[in-house]
């Protein structure tokens, strides 16, 4: 079945250790997009790729990067994460910028 | 400023009954608004979408009804099931094309 893959689904990292958490899909879409979403909270955009074309959030901190290298991969790297950074992130794609999001289980991070 | 917010964080219903969740919007602007349900350790989940030239769309059990007048938006759901227990965003999608998710609602099935 198509869909959108997360790996790992749990991920634990120590204050400050670069992480990078990692998103698959075999639906060709071309947008991937990056969300954070706290306990009890809404998911937050951080950024996505339509295609090749990287585009940040204006609030998304510099902390957080994301290389797509081809269409199916897309990463999310958190330089020095925080003790704030720990969240559920979570990966989801679409045919085009107008068109449904489909996400995937996302990835918790937990921070220690 | 713009947001999608929803009346209540939760609601408990009895299994059987249908369930009606409530969503605000405040940006006029914003052509087309979506339900996920969310469940416990699992990503968002599309369940019915609607542009802002219907006020009503129907899907299997689900029906979302938009009153633009009242930026209004809710999703019903008939003969609630254990199922249905999950907490459900509505979103809207701005100008920009950008999805802005409300705050969510968690819907606890009573037996």
């Amino acid at each position: 079945d198509a869909m959108v893959i997360q790996n790992p689904r749990y991920q634990v990292t120590q204050f400050g250790k670069p992480v990078t958490l990692s998103c698959s899909q075999t639906l060709n879409h071309n947008v991937m997009y990056w969300y954070q979403q706290k306990s009890s909270q809404a998911p937050k955009l951080l950024f996505h790729y339509y295609d090749k074309d990287f585009n940040n959030e204006a609030d998304t901190p510099d902390n957080f990067q994301s290389r797509r290298p081809n269409t199916s991969f897309c990463f999310l790297d958190i330089r020095s994460p925080g003790l704030g950074d720990a969240a559920m992130y979570l990966c989801a794609t679409s045919s085009g910028p107008q068109e449904t999001q489909y996400f995937g289980p996302g990835t918790r991070l937990l921070v220690l | 400023g713009e947001s999608v917010g929803l009346h209540l964080p939760t609601l408990s219903v009895q299994e059987g009954d249908n369930s009606i969740i409530n969503c605000a919007y405040s940006n006029s602007a914003s052509d087309y608004f979506i339900w996920y349900k969310q469940e416990s350790g699992k990503g968002p989940q599309f369940i019915i979408d609607i542009r802002s030239n219907m006020d009503k769309r129907q899907g299997q059990r689900v029906t979302v009804l938009l009153n633009k007048t009242v930026k209004h938006l809710s999703l019903q759901i008939a003969a609630t099931q254990p199922g249905d227990s999950a907490v459900y965003f509505c979103a809207e999608r701005r100008r920009d094309d950008k999805i802005i998710f409300g705050k969510g609602t968690r819907l606890h099935i009573l037996p």
